[in-house]
């Protein structure tokens, strides 16, 4: 059975820096691509990140470009989300999923049950 | 960038069937995918290429994709389909995910 847990969310104040992390478990995780999908609470879903599953391709949402960084370590079977300079309207609960990549298709198949992040003073 | 448009609510009695659309620019040259996220969980993907059930997803969830609106069908509506649904598409020309504005699936 998949799962993904993540941890390190917390308040932080405005300009502050916080790293999310996503341990994996059930099954291959270096054949997988990751990414990280944000909601703001009582809002809907938005991309944020993905990283390829040997860290040669990145991609940023254009709100969070230049502010977070995505990264992977295959060893330990986890993702995480370093995040800078952050703002309130980055207050949001952060899932971690499982990309698939198929025949032309790009979805996510398998979901955390998400970090709350809360940006305020 | 791209947008796709849901509508904010849908409201059906049990037993009946539930429509929900997912506008985009001409979205049939995409792969349309739903998830559903009941209240305090995780999203879960119910529909995926536009058509497809992934293994455990009742039957009763069907997709389809024409012209610039994708449709999500919940056949023989029950209680526990009640959440939010949103459709996602891969937008190739600036390589990002795109996910709908979100449908709230009310039970009478």
């Amino acid at each position: 059975e998949v799962q993904l847990v993540e941890s390190g969310g917390g308040l932080v104040q405005p300009g502050g820096s916080l790293r999310l992390s996503c341990a994996a478990s059930g099954f291959t995780f270096d054949n997988y691509a990751m990414h990280w999908v944000r909601q703001a609470p009582g809002k809907g879903l938005e991309w944020v990140s993905g990283i390829s599953w040997n860290s040669g391709s990145i991609a940023y949402a254009d709100s969070v470009r230049g502010r977070f960084t995505i990264s992977r370590d295959n060893a330990k079977n986890s993702l995480y989300l370093q995040m800078n300079s952050l703002r309130p309207e980055d207050t949001a609960f952060y899932y971690c999923a499982k990309h698939i990549h198929r025949l032309g298709q790009y979805y996510f198949d398998s979901w955390g049950q998400g970090a709350l992040v809360t940006v305020s003073s | 960038s791209y947008v796709l448009t849901q509508p904010p609510s849908v409201s059906v009695a049990p037993g009946q069937a539930a429509s929900i659309t997912c506008g985009g620019n001409n979205i049939r040259s995409k792969s349309v995918h739903w998830y559903q996220q009941r209240p305090g969980q995780a999203p879960v993907l119910v529909v995926y290429d536009d058509t497809d059930r992934p293994s455990g997803i009742p039957e009763r969830f069907s997709g389809s994709n024409s012209g610039n609106t994708a449709t999500l069908t919940i056949s023989r509506v029950e209680a526990g389909d009640e959440a939010d649904y949103y459709c996602q598409v891969w937008h190739s020309t600036t390589d990002h995910y795109v996910f709908g504005t979100g449908t709230r699936v009310t039970v009478l």
